[in-house]
């Protein structure tokens, strides 16, 4: 079954623009992950934010996770147009793996 | 590092044939995954091994077989193909629990 569901499922921006996906899910879970995938390429993993976290950085990138709202959002600050692809969330219940991933949200970001 | 392989790249079966994908990993992780991505569905898994000689079924097994002989290699077999197979099909690894996948680049798979 489908964990984790993206929202909005595309999203179009101009470069420097700010992106912001969220991810929602239905049961409790161990982390949760983002991942991004270009368009015929494999996914690359961005940031894994456990459930006793609130807030994590990477560079350009924020995530948030509200376990009381099983939620998380992905925040991509001052957007490139190398930041074009699809952006996943996937949910690992267990710790132990075994990824559900929601269906992806598409980015388009305009030089 | 080459990371994690996949081969083929493409491969067209017509139904009722039989093949593998092959899915390498040089990075001594013992965590393996299978997985298919199909339009607007996301990915699904299929089947994942937490090391050498030790399987599991994942969410959508039917139809596909798994074995786990070495640490490096996890191949996934289609022992009669169906058109329903028709899929991308993507391999990942990690290194323990907890832990951020690597994936492989892919293989497109169509039957007819």
């Amino acid at each position: 079954s489908q964990q984790g569901e993206e929202d909005p499922q595309a999203l179009s921006i101009q470069e420097g623009e700010n992106a912001t996906m969220n991810c929602s899910y239905k049961t409790s879970i161990n982390n949760l992950q983002w991942y991004r995938q270009n368009s015929g390429r494999g996914l690359v993993h961005l940031i894994l934010i456990r459930s006793n976290e609130r807030e994590k950085h990477s560079g350009r990138l924020r995530v948030t996770l509200d376990t009381s709202k099983k939620s998380s959002s992905l925040l991509i600050t001052a957007s490139r147009a190398a930041d074009t692809a699809s952006y996943f969330c996937a949910t690992d219940a267990l710790g132990n793996n075994r990824l559900a991933f929601g269906k992806g949200n598409q980015v388009v970001v305009i030089p | 590092n080459a990371g994690v392989t996949q081969t083929p790249k493409f491969q067209v079966l017509k139904t009722g044939q039989s093949m593998t994908l092959q899915c390498a990993q040089d990075m001594n992780h013992e965590y393996m995954s299978w997985y298919r991505q199909d339009p607007g569905m996301g990915l699904r898994l299929i089947h994942y091994s937490v090391g050498a000689g030790i399987t599991d079924q994942g969410e959508v097994p039917n139809g596909y077989n798994v074995s786990r002989s070495t640490t490096e290699d996890f191949p996934l077999r289609l022992l009669s193909a169906a058109p329903s197979q028709t899929s991308v099909y993507f391999c990942a690894s990690s290194r323990d629990r907890n832990y951020e996948q690597y994936f492989g680049p892919g293989t497109r798979l169509t039957v007819t």
